[in-house]
């Protein structure tokens, strides 16, 4: 079975210190993985996603990810915080069902990120 | 933007009343979805649909049930209202297609509706 695991809810840093938010997977076949910011009181808005082409991915607001599949890991990182950058992040990997010709996502549970001045 | 709107943004509502939420898109996609969101548990699958009048269950579907019977609305009800279900509830829309050179197939959500029972 597929699933996703977020190590730490919360993630406090500095404004100006890099960011890593962790994410490790479990998957029975090559994961497509994602992942999602949400701003308070928004939608979730993809942030970047790895579907096996590149294993160093570069998304939006000047995050990355890189998936490293010996160590099931998926972790965001970006090398100077923002302010702005507080919101909560979620990682999701896709499942295909194939008798459907559908797709499901399986989220973690999120990581609250907190930037301070 | 994915065309996702969702009726009503928020509610309140009492235990033992039916309620009914509403997702509607403007592009024409097959596949639609209802989640859950709460605090420490991300986003659970509710139901799915993969086509006018063609639903599945997701993960966490008991006391709900959901209706598809026009592409651009998925509709969301909750029979009961208990107040285990207070939760914001996302709709999402799966998108594919091509981008330049590389194709994509991707999960879009709406602006959530935040349900609260009594």
């Amino acid at each position: 079975a597929q699933s996703v695991t977020q190590l730490g809810s919360h993630v406090s840093v500095s404004e100006g210190a890099l960011v890593l938010l962790r994410c490790n997977y479990s998957s029975s076949v090559p994961p497509y993985l994602f992942w999602y910011v949400q701003y308070p009181n928004q939608g979730l808005q993809l942030l970047l996603k790895y579907t096996s082409a590149a294993t160093l991915v570069k998304g939006i607001n000047g995050f990355e990810a890189e998936f490293k599949k010996s160590e099931t890991s998926f972790h965001l990182t970006k090398p100077s915080a923002h302010m702005s950058d507080a919101a909560e992040y979620f990682c999701a990997v896709r499942l295909i069902v194939f008798s459907g010709g559908y797709n499901k996502l399986i989220f973690g549970a999120g990581t609250r990120l907190a930037v301070h001045p | 933007d994915a065309g996702i709107t969702q009726s009503p943004r928020h509610k309140v509502t009492e235990t033992g009343t039916p309620v009914t939420l509403r997702c509607h898109q403007t592009e024409n996609h097959r596949y639609m979805y209802w989640y859950r969101q709460d605090p420490g548990h991300g986003l659970r699958l509710i139901h799915y649909s993969y086509g006018v009048k063609d639903t599945d269950k997701g993960e966490v579907s008991d006391g709900y049930s959901v209706s598809r019977s026009k592409t651009e609305d998925f509709l969301l009800t909750l029979e009961s209202a208990t107040s285990s279900q207070t939760s914001v509830y996302f709709c999402a829309i799966s998108a594919s297609g091509t981008s330049g050179f590389s194709s994509y197939n991707e999960q879009f959500f709406g602006p959530g509706t935040r349900l609260t029972v009594l």
